[in-house]
């Protein structure tokens, strides 16, 4: 069966720290990922998603980026964090038009 | 692009009652999704609609998709604690690109 994987459960950093965040697929192929943020109490808004290996699309111009180096993997990175940038980061994975799988989330809180 | 409105935001109501949650879209939808996430939690899927006018049942769960593909509701019969969370519908916007409306965020008072 397919597992999604994302890790840590939650961060704190500093303002202007950098951040690396990565979200594993196991047990799928070429599966479609995505990268969304959840602020407190709001909806999900869908910040990257991917198709394939090396092919990233960007919804909301920011200082975060995306990166797939692997099939199964996907990493969520800025170089470096702002206030605005702490929320709940949610990773998923889907096959084409089929639903998203969530993993658990990280808290990032940036202080 | 595509836009996803869902209301009310927010509904709180006693438990044994009923509850509903509208979905809009700007587009005409292949399909639509519906998620729930509990407090803390992560969104769990719950179900996909495809057809015009489709109609499925999860228990006390009922959904509907609108004959125009553009509109969906989920109601909720005899609401229960375990009911809690936030419920979000979703489409697609081409073959990849999952679009979330806002959610609302039910709670209920035992």
């Amino acid at each position: 069966s397919q597992t999604i994987h994302q890790w840590p459960a939650t961060l704190v950093q500093p303002v202007g720290s950098p951040l690396s965040l990565e979200c594993t697929v196991e047990g799928t192929s070429n599966p479609n990922l995505y990268w969304y943020r959840q602020a407190a109490g709001r909806g999900l808004q869908l910040l990257f998603y991917s198709v394939g290996i090396g092919q990233i699309s960007s919804e909301v111009p920011q200082n975060l980026s995306a990166s797939r180096p692997q099939d199964r993997q996907f990493i969520l990175s800025s170089k470096k964090l702002l206030l605005s940038d702490s929320g709940f980061y949610l990773c998923a994975w889907s096959a084409a038009d089929s639903p998203l799988h969530f993993g658990n989330g990280t808290r990032l809180t940036v202080t | 692009g595509q836009q996803v409105m869902q209301i009310p935001q927010y509904q709180h109501v006693q438990e044994g009652e009923d509850f509903t949650t509208y979905c809009n879209s700007s587009t005409t939808l292949s399909n639509i999704q519906w998620y729930k996430q509990r407090p803390g939690g992560h969104p769990v899927f719950l179900i996909q609609l495809v057809k015009s006018g489709e109609v499925k049942k999860q228990k006390r769960l009922t959904f509907q998709f609108g004959e125009a593909k553009k509109n969906s509701s989920l109601h909720i019969t005899a609401t229960q604690t375990t009911d809690v969370g936030t419920y979000f519908c979703a489409g697609f916007e081409g073959a990849q690109k999952l679009v979330f409306g806002q959610g609302t965020r039910l709670t209920i008072n035992p």
